[in-house]
């Protein structure tokens, strides 16, 4: 069964320091991967995503992210981490076979932004 | 134009009791999606429609049940609600989903229940 694993359930940065949060997907064929963020009490709002090509790509509010097919993985980064970043950050692929269509998750990291 | 609204915002049960939750998605949009978020088990799929008829499910027992009706609208039910069910309940759309292709969700700010 495709798996989203993020490893990190809570990460803290200063502001102004960089961040890397880090997501490995178990998938057979070429995933469609994404990432979203989560502010208290609201829905999920989409960061990036990848679907093909360029293995590195930009989204919202700064952030990039980029599918390395050897490591399974799709990190998503930011050079310049503001306190309103802090939050939660989801990555998720979408699932295939008998999951055709619906979004895996990763359990999330909690982004805390110190002073 | 409009996001995904979902009503109401906040819902308080007690065991027992069945609850509808009502999901509008954004205009144009005819696939509509149900997640389950709990801080046990995070973010689940519970199941997909498209023109009024549901195209995947999660795994989630038979007291969770949905539909949709002609203008895209979706509900969400679940009778003999648990303590189990306390969750925030959140509702996606998406143009509709040609075989071989995908199109992003986009999400509601959810529902939040609590069964006491």
């Amino acid at each position: 069964a495709q798996s989203v694993t993020q490893p990190d359930i809570h990460i803290t940065v200063s502001e102004g320091a960089s961040l890397e949060l880090r997501c490995n997907y178990s998938y057979g064929a070429t995933p469609y991967l994404f990432w979203y963020v989560q502010s208290p009490g609201q829905g999920l709002q989409l960061l990036l995503k990848y679907f093909s090509g360029d293995t590195l790509v930009q989204g919202i509010k700064g952030f990039e992210a980029e599918f390395k097919r050897s490591q399974s993985s799709f990190n998503l980064r930011k050079p310049s981490v503001h306190w309103s970043d802090a939050a939660e950050y989801f990555c998720a692929v979408v699932g295939y076979g008998g999951s055709q269509g619906n979004l895996i998750f990763g359990k999330g990291t909690k982004l805390s932004v110190k002073p | 134009k409009a996001g995904v609204t979902q009503t109401p915002r906040y819902l308080i049960k007690t065991r027992g009791q069945q609850v509808t939750l009502s999901c509008s998605p954004i205009s144009g949009h005819r696939s509509v999606s149900w997640y389950q978020q709990t801080p046990g088990q995070g973010l689940q799929f519970l199941f997909e429609y498209f023109s009024e008829t549901q195209r995947n499910k999660g795994n989630f027992p038979g007291r969770f049940s949905g539909r949709q009706f002609s203008n895209s609208r979706s509900e969400m039910n679940v009778s003999t609600l648990e303590l189990g069910d306390s969750a925030l309940y959140l509702c996606a759309s998406s143009l509709a989903r040609l075989a071989g292709t995908y199109n992003e969700q986009f999400f509601g700010p959810g529902t939040r229940l609590t069964v006491l």
